[in-house]
């Protein structure tokens, strides 16, 4: 059974730094684009940012080029996202996401399994 | 950048057909992808590559799309069918995913 968990979110000032992770199970993880997408409080899907299975192509939203970074360590079946220079409109629920299907670029492939989503809060 | 557009809401009977529209520039041209949200829950695929729906999904949900309209509907819809639903595309013009504003179906 495919689970992804994800951590790390909590209360942090403007300007400040968090990295979220998320621990993924029941699949080859380093075969696996993955995706991390978010959501403000009351408001839609968000799309953040992609990782090729290999780690050796990353995607981001504009919104967050620059300031966060997106990684991935397959020998510990684990996503990370590190978010620095956070501003109050990065306050959302993030949720990390798998791509269906086994591609080299995550390009049109839909997101089959999600996680339950950490809630990153950016506030003085 | 590409751009989705959803409605807001759709409201419908029970028992009746929703659609669900996502409109984008030649949107037929591109794999759309269909989400359904239910309040507090993460989000879960309905149907992908524009009309395939994944194992557990009600037959009940379909996906068309051409030239300028992706749609998304629910037959003999129920109760349990309310909830937000969002369109998803790349854009490989910019290299991102784009989702759709959502629509929060209302089962009358």
């Amino acid at each position: 059974e495919v689970q992804l968990l994800e951590s790390g979110g909590g209360l942090v000032q403007p300007g400040g730094s968090l990295r979220l992770s998320c621990a993924a199970s029941g699949f080859t993880f380093s075969s696996y684009a993955m995706s991390w997408v978010r959501q403000a409080p009351g408001k839609g899907l968000e799309w953040v940012s992609a990782i090729s299975g290999s780690g050796g192509s990353t995607y981001y939203a504009d919104s967050v080029k620059g300031r966060f970074t997106i990684s991935r360590d397959n020998s510990k079946n684990t996503l990370y996202l590190q978010m620095n220079s956070l501003r109050a409109e990065d306050t959302a629920v993030y949720y990390c996401a798998k791509y269906k299907d086994i591609v080299v670029v995550p390009a049109a492939i839909p997101l089959d399994y999600w996680g339950q989503g950490t809630l990153v809060t950016v506030s003085s | 950048s590409y751009v989705l557009t959803q409605p807001p809401s759709v409201s419908v009977a029970p028992g009746k057909t929703a659609r669900i529209t996502c409109g984008g520039n030649n949107i037929g041209s591109k794999s759309v992808h269909w989400y359904q949200q239910k309040p507090g829950q993460a989000p879960v695929l309905v149907i992908y590559y524009d009309s395939d729906r994944p194992s557990g999904i009600p037959e009940r949900f379909s996906g068309s799309n051409s030239g300028n309209t992706a749609t998304l509907t629910i037959s003999r819809v129920e109760a349990g069918d309310e909830a937000d639903y969002y369109c998803q595309v790349w854009d490989s013009s910019s290299d991102h995913e784009v989702f759709g504003g959502g629509t929060k179906l209302t089962v009358l």
